[in-house]
């Protein structure tokens, strides 16, 4: 079965400081997709990154930066020098490839809140 | 505009009050699906349809119906609401399938009491 594990349910930072939001998940497939997916306050969810299973470079778009590590099964999110407009619910997500379902599987959130 | 709606946005009903829950894409999508968003549990998944016809549970099915009768609409059935549906839902919509981009709708606040 697949599963995705978002042990940090919050976090709070202070404007322009680092923080990492991690995401670990378990799959059989060889061939899988990892997401990630903003929900602001305003209650949206938006596509930030999609990540297949055999490309494990690092990505960086801006501030935000994304690391991919098979070997321990776990495809974290770096959001450098966090502003407030940053305050979001975060969502890993993981789904397979040629498996025998085609659902699509979200961690439970990371609520993150930017303080000025 | 490229969009996913969702009608109604919000629905304060009753338990045993069938409902239906609409959802239609502009996309031309294959892949459409249904969470529902509850606190501590993150979104989980209750359908999906990986085109016209198709349909296939998700994790959470139960008290639910969907149906795919055409490409761009994909509405969420529930016979009769109880209490625990209470939710905020989400329909979805993807281009091939769940291995890509999802766009989401705004999401249906529903309240059954």
């Amino acid at each position: 079965a697949q599963k995705v594990t978002q042990a940090q349910t919050e976090i709070s930072v202070v404007e322009k400081e680092d923080v990492t939001l991690d995401c670990v998940y378990e799959t059989r497939d060889t061939t899988y997709y990892l997401f990630w997916y903003k929900q602001p306050p305003s209650g949206e969810l938006v596509f930030l990154i999609r990540r297949n299973s055999f490309d494990e470079q690092n990505e960086i778009s801006g501030r935000y930066s994304w690391n991919f590590q098979k070997s321990t099964s776990s495809f974290n999110f770096t959001i450098t020098a966090s502003q407030v407009v940053d305050s979001a619910v975060y969502f890993c997500a993981l789904t397979g490839y040629g498996g025998a379902t085609n659902k699509l599987i979200f961690g439970t959130g990371t609520l993150l809140a930017v303080q000025p | 505009e490229a969009q996913v709606t969702q009608n109604p946005r919000y629905l304060i009903t009753v338990t045993g009050k069938k409902l239906t829950v609409t959802c239609s894409q502009n996309m031309n999508h294959e892949y459409m699906s249904w969470y529902r968003q509850d606190p501590g549990l993150g979104l989980r998944q209750i359908y999906y349809s990986m085109n016209v016809e198709v349909t296939d549970k998700g994790d959470v099915p139960e008290g639910y119906k969907v149906s795919r009768k055409e490409k761009r609409n994909f509405p969420l059935i529930l016979e009769s609401p109880s209490p625990n549906q209470t939710s905020l839902y989400f329909c979805a919509s993807s281009f091939g399938g769940p291995s890509y981009e999802q766009y989401f709708g705004p999401g249906t606040r529903l309240t059954v009491t």
